[in-house]
């Protein structure tokens, strides 16, 4: 059963740092991984989707990598800004679920001080 | 591109009332929608699975029976909460899917449901 983790549950860094968002899967069978950031109370917005045949997405200062033999993906924050405050979640989707359903993580609770 | 519209975004009934929230592809047919719910603080739950046409499949632990779903048209699912309680009050988020596999779900703006 594919299970998928991320470190840290939360995470506090100055405005301007760089950082790096961590997500692990159980599973390597996957079709595809994608993150997400969601804003208290609002809905999702996707950032990136990896196909498992990609190494990398970019996308302005987001760069999500994806090392599917490792199970292990991340997200990479430039020049982080406080409006990047939010949670960050990845989520996988596995080739042996017929639904084709996503597997969530916890998420990354990102907050960036002024 | 790739836009999905949730409706309402927000609402407050008394117990014992059905809620219908909708979920609309705009811009192209979704072969499966899905339906989650989210607690406080918490990641999304997956509710059930639905396929324009068929009858809906849901998660265990899940009742058919309350939360009904319809997906009539291949831009259009509804989620039913019938005869809501106050432990059904949460925040529901649809997504919707076109084609299979690798594509990517798109999601709603996701609905917060108050029951007094």
């Amino acid at each position: 059963k594919q299970e998928v983790t991320q470190i840290p549950a939360a995470l506090s860094v100055p405005e301007g740092e760089n950082l790096v968002l961590n997500c692990s899967f159980t599973d390597s069978a996957i079709y595809n991984l994608q993150w997400f950031r969601q804003d208290p109370g609002k809905g999702l917005t996707s950032l990136l989707l990896i196909q498992s045949s990609q190494r990398e997405q970019t996308s302005g200062r987001l760069n999500a990598s994806l090392d599917k033999s490792s199970g292990r993906s991340t997200l990479y924050i430039a020049a982080s800004q406080p409006g990047d405050s939010a949670t960050y979640l990845c989520a996988v989707k596995g080739t042996r679920d017929s639904n084709y359903q996503l597997i969530w993580g916890a998420g990354t609770k990102l907050i960036i001080k002024p | 591109g790739a836009v999905v519209s949730q409706h309402p975004s927000w609402v407050i009934c008394k117990s014992g009332t059905s809620v219908k929230i909708e979920c609309r592809s705009l811009d192209f047919q979704a072969t499966t929608m899905f339906w989650y719910r989210q607690f406080p603080k918490q990641s999304l739950m997956l509710m059930a699975t639905s396929n324009e046409g068929s009858k809906a499949t849901y998660e265990q632990g899940v009742e058919k029976d309350k939360f009904l779903i319809n997906h009539a048209s291949l831009t259009l699912s509804t989620l039913t909460v019938t005869s809501a309680h106050p432990e059904d009050s949460s925040f529901y988020i649809c997504s919707a899917e076109q084609g299979w596999g690798n594509q990517p779900q798109h999601f709603g703006d996701g609905t917060r449901l108050s029951i007094l």
